[in-house]
């Protein structure tokens, strides 16, 4: 079965500092692995995904975030956060051989401070 | 107007009421999809659809039911509400082949008192 952890349901960062947002997944075969963001009162929007393409993928607004088949990871990173960037992100799992369902994680909340 | 469209946005309604939550799409894909999405749990999978034909249960279908009229409209419908079922739903579709891609309407919150 699959399934998606984020390590911390809020993270606050500085104006101008590096936002990483932690994701890790498991999965019993190849995964697609997905960012997605929501901003208040709006559905959810795709950010970046990673396909079996390469490992380092960019997303919109400067996002980018890296898969590490090692760690089982695919941690979201932005050099310089903007205020804009405030919003719930969620990571997300399916399964290469289906694409019946997406898991989401857990989500994390982002608080940028001027 | 909106790829994918949600209604009503907004909706209180009182325990053992009969609740529909419709959503339509413009964008021509198969594979429709109906989440829950509950503070600190993230997105859970209610039911979907791959076609007008098929329809599937996901991780919380108990309680739910949903009916796909046309490749456009996928309903889910809460046969008797109850406090518990508070929560903002989502439809989201996909295209058939994609890599999981979802596209998401804007959300249907719903209050059970």
């Amino acid at each position: 079965a699959q399934s998606v952890t984020q390590l911390g349901s809020h993270v606050s960062v500085s104006e101008g500092a590096l936002v990483l947002l932690r994701c890790n997944y498991s999965s019993s075969v190849p995964p697609y692995l997905f960012w997605y963001v929501q901003y208040p009162n709006q559905g959810l929007q795709l950010l970046l995904k990673y396909t079996s393409a390469a490992t380092l993928v960019k997303g919109i607004n400067g996002f980018e975030a890296e898969f590490k088949k090692s760690e089982t990871s695919f941690h979201l990173t932005k050099p310089s956060a903007h205020m804009s960037d405030a919003a719930e992100y969620f990571c997300a799992v399916s399964r290469k051989t289906s694409y019946d369902k997406v898991i989401f994680g857990p989500g994390t909340s982002l608080s940028v401070i001027p | 107007d909106a790829d994918v469209t949600q209604t009503p946005r907004n909706r209180i309604t009182k325990t053992g009421k009969r609740i529909m939550l419709e959503c339509s799409q413009t964008k021509g894909h198969d594979r429709m999809y109906w989440y829950r999405q509950d503070p600190g749990l993230g997105l859970r999978l209610i039911y979907y659809s791959f076609d007008v034909k098929d329809i599937n249960k996901g991780e919380i279908s108990d309680g739910y039911s949903v009916s796909r009229q046309a490749q456009a409209k996928f309903s889910l419908s809460l046969e008797s509400a109850i406090p518990n079922q508070t929560a903002l739903y989502f439809c989201a579709t996909a295209g058939t082949g994609a890599t999981g891609e979802l596209f998401f309407g804007e959300g249907s919150r719903l209050t059970v008192l």
